[in-house]
């Protein structure tokens, strides 16, 4: 069975930064693309990030491009979102998802989320 | 950027009753969409992709269709455990997916 575990939920200032993990078990993680996706507290889903198996290859959305950075260790069975300059805006359930062994664009499996907080 | 359209917003429906949820794209997805299921306090479960096809595990009542700009899903007869938010994800502009706003399914 998958297991997608996320670091705990963490407040921080605005312009501030913060690291999140990601723990996978249950399939082998250097095969898979992987990615990070959001929810804001009450609202839909957005994507955030992808990485590649190699880790070679990150991609991110508008709203978070020259900010975030997707990173993964295949040696550590672990993937990692780093967040700089924090804004209010990026309040949200952070989820680690694994891609579907089929496509690598559709979000098979998902971590418990990590709530970031970013308040004053 | 894709913007993808869900309707409706709210659905109040009845178990044992056939719902269908629609899912419209700004322009064409072929058929790169997918849909999840999200209950409260949990993280969302795909349950279709590639349109029509469920994912593993998946009960047969759900069916996906569609193709171009226009999707449905569909829940042959509801179960209480149903009752959920849906959302569709379009994959077709790697890789800015983008989910529509989802549909709330709440009991009649």
């Amino acid at each position: 069975e998958v297991y997608l575990v996320q670091s705990g939920g963490v407040v921080v200032h605005p312009g501030g930064s913060l690291r999140l993990s990601c723990a996978a078990s249950g399939f082998t993680f250097d095969e898979y693309t992987m990615h990070w996706v959001r929810q804001a507290p009450g609202k839909g889903l957005e994507w955030v990030a992808l990485i590649n198996w190699d880790g070679e290859n990150p991609y991110y959305a508008d709203s978070v491009r020259g900010r975030f950075t997707i990173s993964r260790d295949n040696s550590k069975n672990s993937l990692f979102l780093q967040m700089n300059s924090l804004r209010i805006e990026d309040t949200a359930l952070y989820y680690c998802v694994k891609c579907h062994s089929e496509t690598t664009s559709v979000f098979d499996n998902w971590g418990q989320g990590t709530l970031v907080t970013v308040s004053s | 950027e894709i913007v993808m359209t869900q309707s409706p917003a709210t659905l109040s429906v009845s178990p044992g009753e056939r719902v269908t949820l629609s899912c419209r794209a700004s322009q064409s997805v072929s058929s790169r969409l997918a849909w999840y299921q999200q209950k409260p306090g949990q993280p969302p479960r795909l349950l279709i992709y590639a349109a029509s096809t469920r994912a593993t595990g998946i009960p047969a009542r759900f069916s996906g269709s569609g193709s171009g700009t226009e999707f449905t899903l569909t829940i042959s007869s509801l179960q209480s455990e149903d009752f959920a938010v849906y959302y569709c994800q379009q994959y077709n502009n790697w890789p800015s997916y983008t989910f529509g706003q989802g549909t709330k399914l709440e009991i009649k």
